[in-house]
């Protein structure tokens, strides 16, 4: 019964493959985000969807590729991985879309390209 | 564009002690304001939010902080915590629908 899930827990392969991870909530949630946490721990944006629709696109290589199938799920497709894409990435998910809406997270995928 | 300053990266302190985190904003507008605590190896939950109305703002694990406007601050403080307190704790500002997090203050509670 966890509120927002990310398969795989954690993710190891070669620099070159193509990779996704799935995040799914049951919190009937409208909103749903992508977020880099890197080795210093810095957590940035990439992406949100409403109602699957992308609402947020932040400076991200073209290689992702987020895909919201419906509301609860939002997965991302990574290509050609990179060393330097090593990271955690959290899913997390939101009421709605707004600015005072508390964000739920996931408990992150770690994500080790070699 | 706002941005998040936390002014110290590791507060190492004692069990039953008092804490203060220090969070700095910069925003030309007014904006939304958040703590949240990433336990070891967890994503991250929510402690605390200020959005309006009165600036002393109660969260949870006894945690609260004070949001001032003239100093741009938002400290999170506990006046006693406990070893379960140890964890990663993230400042962040709201707006135009995205979190922008500061880099973090590790807190290290030590018997």
């Amino acid at each position: 019964d966890t509120a927002v899930s990310q398969t795989p827990k954690y993710l190891v392969t070669q620099m070159g493959n193509d990779k996704s991870i799935k995040c799914e909530q049951n919190l009937g949630h409208d909103t749903m985000y992508w977020y880099k946490q890197d080795s210093k721990k810095f957590l940035k944006i990439m992406f949100s969807y409403n109602n699957k629709e992308l609402i947020i696109n932040e400076t991200v290589p073209n290689r992702f590729s987020p895909k919201s199938p419906d509301k609860a799920h939002l997965n991302l497709h990574i290509n050609s991985l990179e060393l330097g894409d090593s990271a955690v990435y959290f899913c997390a998910s939101s009421q709605q879309a707004g600015s005072q809406e508390t964000q739920y997270f996931g408990p992150g995928t770690r994500l080790l390209v070699l | 564009a706002q941005s998040v300053t936390q002014l110290d990266s590791q507060v190492p302190v004692f069990e039953e002690a008092p804490v203060e985190l220090r969070c700095n904003y910069s925003s030309s507008v007014s904006v939304y304001l958040f703590w949240y605590v990433q336990y070891p190896n967890q994503g991250l939950q929510l402690l605390l939010k200020y959005l309006s109305g009165s600036t002393l703002v109660k969260g949870i694990n006894g945690f609260e902080a004070e949001f001032n406007k003239s100093q741009t601050s938002f400290h999170l403080r506990k006046p006693s915590v406990h070893i379960s307190d140890t964890a990663e704790y993230f400042c962040a500002v709201s707006q135009d629908y995205k979190l922008s997090f500061g880099a973090g203050t590790t807190v290290t509670v030590r018997a």
